[in-house]
């Protein structure tokens, strides 16, 4: 079964709104979950590291104001993708280490369409 | 950046044996290989990771060289529904997966 859900599985919406995904752990606690993004025909590019009980860490070229990352508790992190544009429309995936940090899961992406 | 080359794509015939290479030749010697595929518009799958001892599971087998610069994946009887991208992962143990471009592998009846 399913380790790790997301919600919503993809979103429409107008330029200049904020959008929020939501990134679930079902199987484990997770202090740590990661943020990837990934455009038409390339590869997955991680964002962020979200980390509960503290700040999240960005990649380079990240821009954190523009996603905001809570790590609410041990089985949620949320992604606000805030003033949409139509450059940001992406698959967003989230993933979660396994309980012996040997592995990561992810989950099933959300798409993203900014108009 | 990526620590691993894979070929862009490959074919494999329904029912054969899907032999998928990777070389990563800066390896360090606490790095993992993982491999994950991932089938369209869906998110990665785990398949296998392995340190040095070759691996088998449900899903595949690894086999890595004595000297860790290079592995290959093996799906033993490959499946139109195993047509994916592949992607070869070097990671230490508690640093995210970061992703290379991968092999794009379509199985063909």
């Amino acid at each position: 079964g399913a380790v790790v859900s997301q919600h919503p599985s993809w979103v429409i919406c107008k330029s200049g709104t904020s959008v929020k995904i939501e990134c679930r752990s079902l199987d484990f606690q997770a202090t740590t979950m990661f943020w990837y993004r990934q455009f038409p025909k390339q590869s997955l590019m991680l964002m962020a590291t979200s980390n509960e009980g503290s700040k999240a860490t960005y990649e380079q070229g990240v821009e954190k104001d523009k996603f905001l990352i809570n790590h609410a508790s041990l089985t949620l992190s949320t992604l606000t993708v805030t003033s949409a544009h139509p450059e940001d429309s992406s698959f967003y995936i989230c993933s979660v280490p396994s309980g012996t940090r040997e592995t990561q899961y992810f989950g099933p992406g959300t798409r993203l369409l900014v108009l | 950046d990526a620590k691993t080359t894979q070929p862009t794509s490959m074919d494999c015939a329904e029912g054969r044996a899907a032999n998928l290479p990777c070389n990563h030749s800066t390896i360090s010697g606490n790095e993992y290989v993982y491999w994950y595929r991932q089938i369209h518009s869906q998110g990665p799958q785990y398949i296998i990771h392995g340190l040095k001892n070759n691996e088998t599971n449900e899903m595949a087998s690894l086999i890595i060289t004595e000297d860790r610069k290079s592995s290959t994946l093996i799906l033993p009887h490959a499946t139109l529904r195993d047509t994916a991208v592949y992607y070869c992962i070097v990671r230490g143990r508690n640093t995210p997966l970061v992703f290379g471009k991968g092999t794009r592998l379509s199985v063909i009846a």
